[in-house]
């Protein structure tokens, strides 16, 4: 059982380049979260995907854009990268939805970015 | 708004000795309490939860109290070993109806030397 599976799980990009990072999950989970890892600051949510179809900004959206492009697949896309978004990418699922807030999150490997 | 404090790092214990991570948090409402745990060049793993006052979560030797009058959930173990050395988020959700949404500590790197 994959769970969830990044890619690419290493990228180097130059400053204004662009870039979209991919996820799925094969667990048939509604909730999907893109976070990023940055050290001494530990996870903060970017956007999240509370069910096909929706997604919301989370603590740090500026800069990025996300497509929830089905019920397995989020994606995050960085249009212009800048070297403040050099950082480890993680996608997440969840069964949570409406009052299921307590579903544990399960990540994948993460992406490490570095804009240079 | 929500928030996570964790002790700082790093902590470096010999195997076998007790381990304290403390975690206190604010939050408004009732939020759920989780440790979650990061082995090397891996994702977070759900290590253990608490989702109401007085409750105790506890897997693989690891326990944390959720602690509402101190606002804390401390994440303890009795005997470390090697294989324990990891990182160590504690989160709490933000009980809203909008899935798991999670806030995070810092994390705190643990080294467990034999």
């Amino acid at each position: 059982n994959a769970g969830v599976t990044q890619t690419p799980k290493f990228q180097v990009l130059k400053t204004g380049q662009s870039m979209t990072l991919q996820c799925a999950q094969d667990m048939n989970h509604n909730s999907m979260y893109w976070y990023r890892q940055d050290p001494g600051m530990g996870l903060r949510l970017i956007y999240y995907s509370a069910s096909e179809g929706t997604t919301d900004k989370g603590e740090v959206p500026n800069g990025y854009n996300v497509s929830r492009l089905n019920k397995r697949e989020f994606s995050l896309r960085l249009e212009s990268a800048a070297p403040s978004q050099t950082s480890v990418y993680f996608c997440a699922s969840s069964d949570g939805q409406g009052r299921s807030y307590n579903s544990p999150l399960h990540f994948g490997n993460g992406t490490r970015l570095t804009v240079t | 708004g929500n928030s996570v404090t964790q002790m700082e790092g790093p902590v470096t214990l010999s195997e076998e000795a007790f381990l304290t991570i403390n975690c206190t948090y604010t939050a408004t409402g009732y939020p759920s309490l989780f440790w979650y745990v990061q082995y090397p060049g891996e994702g977070l793993q759900l290590l253990l939860k608490a989702t109401k006052a007085d409750d105790k979560g506890s897997n693989k030797g690891f326990e944390a109290t959720y602690r509402k009058e101190t606002t804390s959930f401390h994440l303890e173990k009795g005997s470390v070993q090697v294989s324990d050395s990891a990182v160590y988020f504690c989160a709490l959700s933000d009980g809203g109806t909008s899935g798991s949404r999670l806030t995070f500590g810092e994390g705190t790197q643990l080294t467990v030397n034999p």
